[in-house]
């Protein structure tokens, strides 16, 4: 199976500016969680969609948003770029249903650099 | 309110030898532990799990320990490689909330040879 794939790998913005990062789950994974990944504070999640509702979500201020499409693909906005978001933005995916007890797996990552 | 500790942000270990990374929380509410392996400019990838109704899982020279009255858990690499190197860290869910981890600062392990 392929694994989780993210476009773009880089990019380059400026602070104003908004920004859409995208996300491919493992063929067969109806969950999809953001996480944003700074020297600073580490690895934080986002918000997780299931079956393209919102199931779980972060202490992230309102300019992140998301959303999942009908084949479980997955975009993350972010509005008003500002320095701070610079960072390694992560998908994972997993096959929880009802169940906890299910692995997220992540894909590479989106480096966001705000200028 | 950090819920998910790693106090030790790096080891450095000898080829061959046990690697123990360490991991505390705080939230009595998670029931499921997770430990990834991360190389810089990459995404995690998963190692190992153990669910709050076991105090042991081993996978090949993995092994996840988990002390629930403590609020501990540790990872055991035994032999370790040089290979091994890379940022370990643990992470957590709640109950119900399996698509939410709660991801401790992470240990730089440094197998040397």
């Amino acid at each position: 199976k392929a694994g989780v794939t993210q476009t773009p790998r880089y990019l380059i913005k400026t602070r104003g500016q908004q920004v859409t990062l995208s996300c491919s789950p493992i063929s067969g994974h109806r969950s999809v969680s953001w996480y944003q990944q700074t020297p600073g504070q580490g690895l934080q999640f986002l918000f997780e969609y299931f079956s393209e509702t919102q199931r779980n979500k972060g202490n992230f201020p309102g300019r992140f948003s998301g959303r999942q499409f009908s084949n479980s693909r997955s975009e993350m906005n972010v509005s008003t770029l500002e320095l701070g978001d610079s960072a390694l933005y992560l998908c994972a995916s997993s096959n929880a249903g009802t169940s906890n007890y299910n692995e997220q797996f992540f894909g590479p990552g989106t480096r966001l650099t705000v200028l | 309110d950090q819920q998910v500790k790693q106090n030790s942000p790096s080891l450095s270990v000898q080829e061959g030898r046990i690697s123990i990374l360490n991991c505390d929380y705080t939230n009595s509410m998670f029931d499921y532990f997770l430990w990834y392996k991360k190389y810089p400019a990459e995404g995690p990838t998963f190692l190992i799990s153990i669910s709050s109704i076991k105090d042991k899982n081993e996978d090949g020279r993995f092994t996840v320990f988990l002390n629930k009255s403590a609020k501990h858990l540790s990872l055991h690499i035994v032999p370790s490689q040089p290979g091994d190197s890379a940022v370990y860290f643990c992470a957590a869910s709640a109950q119900n909330q399996g698509g939410k981890l709660i991801f401790g600062q992470g240990t730089e392990l440094s197998v040397k040879p």
